[in-house]
């Protein structure tokens, strides 16, 4: 089985704190995501990245950054946290292109408190 | 564009109900649809899916028909159980665009006893 690993379950930091948010998986996937969640609002995608080194703008990146150094790591920063980033966080990979119908791979999880 | 709308919830149903979940896309291609499940506390679980017009994706007494004409793939089981409570998510893929995925706002169903 695939495994997607988020490190934190749940996160508490200030405003103005610079935060990473960090996401492995197993199964040597090409396509990682980075989306959030919020009530009433669904999934909206932040970034990913379809090889290392490379990465895409989602819907909403604005206030975020994303690095991928390796296949398998794919992490999330906040560059300057604010309250309005509060949110759920949640990880995702696939295979890379020639598998479309293959589906997303998702960790459990961070949630992220922005005092 | 790509988009995904379900209805809005909560669902509530007693054990044992049958239960639909509509779900309706707009895609510029021909894309693969995918049910999700997402129980309390933890990411999302693939449901099922289904890749081509008239397929049929089922697993754990769901089913959900790829419905080209109606561009619909509503979510349907015959009797549903307590632990069938969680937030299920229709989504497409977009074959031509990074296989990005795009999803509805999910629904929420309670089952009770």
């Amino acid at each position: 089985d695939v495994k997607v690993t988020q490190s934190s379950r749940y996160l508490v930091k200030r405003t103005g704190e610079k935060v990473f948010l960090e996401c492995v998986q197993d199964m040597d996937h090409e396509n990682m995501f980075w989306y959030r969640q919020d009530p009433g609002l669904g999934l909206r995608l932040i970034y990913f990245s379809y090889d290392v080194k490379m990465k895409e703008k989602g819907d909403i990146p604005e206030g975020y950054s994303v690095s991928r150094e390796k296949k398998e790591r794919f992490s999330l920063i906040l560059e300057s946290a604010s309250t309005n980033q509060t949110s759920m966080y949640l990880c995702a990979s696939s295979p890379g292109t020639g598998t479309y119908n293959s589906p997303l791979h998702f960790g459990n999880g961070t949630r992220l408190t922005v005092t | 564009g790509n988009s995904v709308t379900q209805m809005e919830g909560p669902v509530t149903l007693s054990e044992e109900a049958f239960l639909t979940i509509n779900c309706t896309y707009t895609a510029t291609g021909y894309p693969s649809l995918f049910w999700y499940v997402q129980y309390p506390g933890e990411g999302l679980q693939l449901l099922l899916k289904a890749t081509k017009a008239d397929d049929k994706g089922s697993n754990k007494g769901f089913e959900a028909t790829y419905r080209k004409e109606t561009t619909s793939f509503h979510l349907e089981k015959g009797s549903v159980q307590v632990s069938d409570s969680a937030v299920y998510f229709c989504a497409l893929s977009d074959l031509y665009n990074f296989n990005k995925f795009y999803f509805g706002s999910g629904t929420k169903l309670n089952v009770k006893p």
